[in-house]
């Protein structure tokens, strides 16, 4: 099992509507957990991180944690073509090294 | 404040020629991860320092890979001898102790011939 899971995609949505990203994580000792998103040819920049059970939203962006199903996952409301990108989910395991998923990639189409 | 800086930002060599990538974190921080990325592999870390002291490189692949944090200031990740298998994005990145999300350069694109 690979410490972080995502579903590969493309996942592609039309405009206006909402993505749903999710990621599943195998070390239940991990504390922080991340969504960067990256662009092509270009490093992974942070858009969020979730720290405790539920939801934080942050403009467009939602993330849920399930610390209980080591599960992740990010809503995009609103979805826009500059939206299409990798997203990438990272979680902080004990170890405090950053291990990553091997990303999801979205198209949002106008 | 600059940034993950990483140098050179594109390399390539030849079958095995020696290469060094070089990474200046941000200032304060004091954790620094050397990551490579391929389309088939994904991001996978490579070597973790924590106050210049290597704490984790069981994600180095092979003894061809060395990495090293002299300072503070700067670290380096070498092959030698390069394979074409070596070619990919090489990321480094930083952050502050604690649970905050990692700063990443970006990056240096090696393509091995």
């Amino acid at each position: 099992q690979k410490e972080v899971e995502q579903n590969s995609g493309p996942l592609s949505v039309p405009e206006g509507a909402i993505a749903s990203l999710n990621c599943t994580y195998s070390d239940r000792g991990s504390q922080s957990f991340f969504w960067y998103r990256q662009y092509s040819g270009k490093s992974p920049e942070l858009i969020m991180s979730i720290y405790s059970n539920g939801d934080k939203e942050d403009g467009r962006f939602t993330a849920q944690l399930n610390k209980a199903s080591q599960y992740v996952s990010l809503l995009i409301r609103d979805s826009q073509p500059s939206d299409s990108a990798t997203y990438l989910c990272a979680v902080r395991a004990r170890t405090y090294k950053y291990i990553f998923g091997t990303g999801t990639r979205l198209k949002v189409l106008a | 404040d600059a940034g993950v800086i990483q140098s050179p930002r594109h390399e390539v060599t030849e079958m095995g020629q020696e290469v060094t990538l070089r990474c200046k974190p941000i200032s304060g921080h004091n954790s620094l991860f050397w990551y490579r990325q391929t389309m088939m592999r994904g991001l996978e870390l490579l070597i973790y320092f924590n106050n210049n002291v290597p704490i984790d490189d069981s994600g180095m692949p092979e003894d061809r890979f060395s990495a090293k944090m002299p300072n503070a200031s700067f670290s380096t990740l070498k092959i030698q001898p390069s394979e074409p298998r070596d070619s990919a994005v090489y990321f480094c990145a930083s952050n502050s102790d604690g649970l905050t999300e990692a700063f990443f350069g970006q990056g240096t694109r090696l393509t091995v011939v």
